[in-house]
């Protein structure tokens, strides 16, 4: 099963500063979607970038995707220590399902 | 009101044992899932359940059993619990056809001792 696989493991940024996380993966999809998962929380849903779009904004979000180079970015401007969490990229193929990375862990400081 | 929930949220067992996780939705949704996260975080889909027919099942030892009674549950069965099924296990839902968007329940931690 294909996966998405964030690039940095681990990120730490002061307040104010920008977050950037990567994700690559390997086949194709139909639609890329970024999750949040608080300490010792369920998954919570950030934002879909489809396969045909290159650039979504949402909020201090931007995603882009770039299908030729099998990858999307997630960048998180002017972080707050709120935003301290582990943020996992997941394709959606085949209708049903979506394969997860390991997460890249954000850790924001005041 | 809990849009997905999990029982129990914490399970500690002994090696050999058999255990139950309960999972229920009430978005209406026609899909559920399970996912099992380990202890480095990783999140693999175990299973998904389209209006209460198996439709994924991932390479998972045959020890666990999916039901889904009705559209709004799906429950996970584990017979002779190993020490390497202690993960944290989380069900999820979404509308196929719809925003694609999956719900995740709190998860249940489980502990093989």
């Amino acid at each position: 099963s294909q996966q998405g696989e964030e690039d940095p493991q681990a990120l730490s940024i002061q307040e104010g500063e920008n977050a950037t996380m990567n994700c690559s993966y390997k086949t194709s999809i139909n639609n890329l979607q970024w999750y949040r998962q608080n300490s010792g929380r369920g998954l919570v849903h950030l934002i879909l970038i489809r396969s045909n779009e290159r650039e979504k904004h949402s909020g201090r979000l931007r995603v882009t995707l770039d299908t030729s180079k099998k990858s999307s970015s997630l960048l998180i401007t002017a972080s707050r220590a709120a935003d301290t969490a582990s943020y996992f990229c997941a394709v959606f193929f085949l209708g049903y399902a979506l394969n997860f990375g390991k997460g890249t862990s954000l850790l924001v400081t005041p | 009101d809990t849009a997905v929930s999990q029982t129990p949220k914490y399970l500690v067992t002994q090696m050999g044992n058999d255990k139950s996780i309960k999972c229920e939705q009430n978005l209406g949704h026609d899909t559920m899932y399970w996912y099992k996260q380990d202890s480095k975080k990783f999140l693999k889909i175990m299973f998904s359940y389209n209006n209460k027919e198996l439709i994924i099942n991932e390479t998972v030892p045959n020890r666990f059993s999916p039901k889904s009674p009705d559209k709004a549950h799906l429950n996970l069965h584990i017979n002779s619990l190993e020490l390497g099924d202690s993960a944290v296990y989380f069900c999820a839902s979404s509308q196929v056809g719809g925003t694609y968007e999956q719900y995740f329940g709190p998860g249940t931690r489980l502990t093989v001792t």
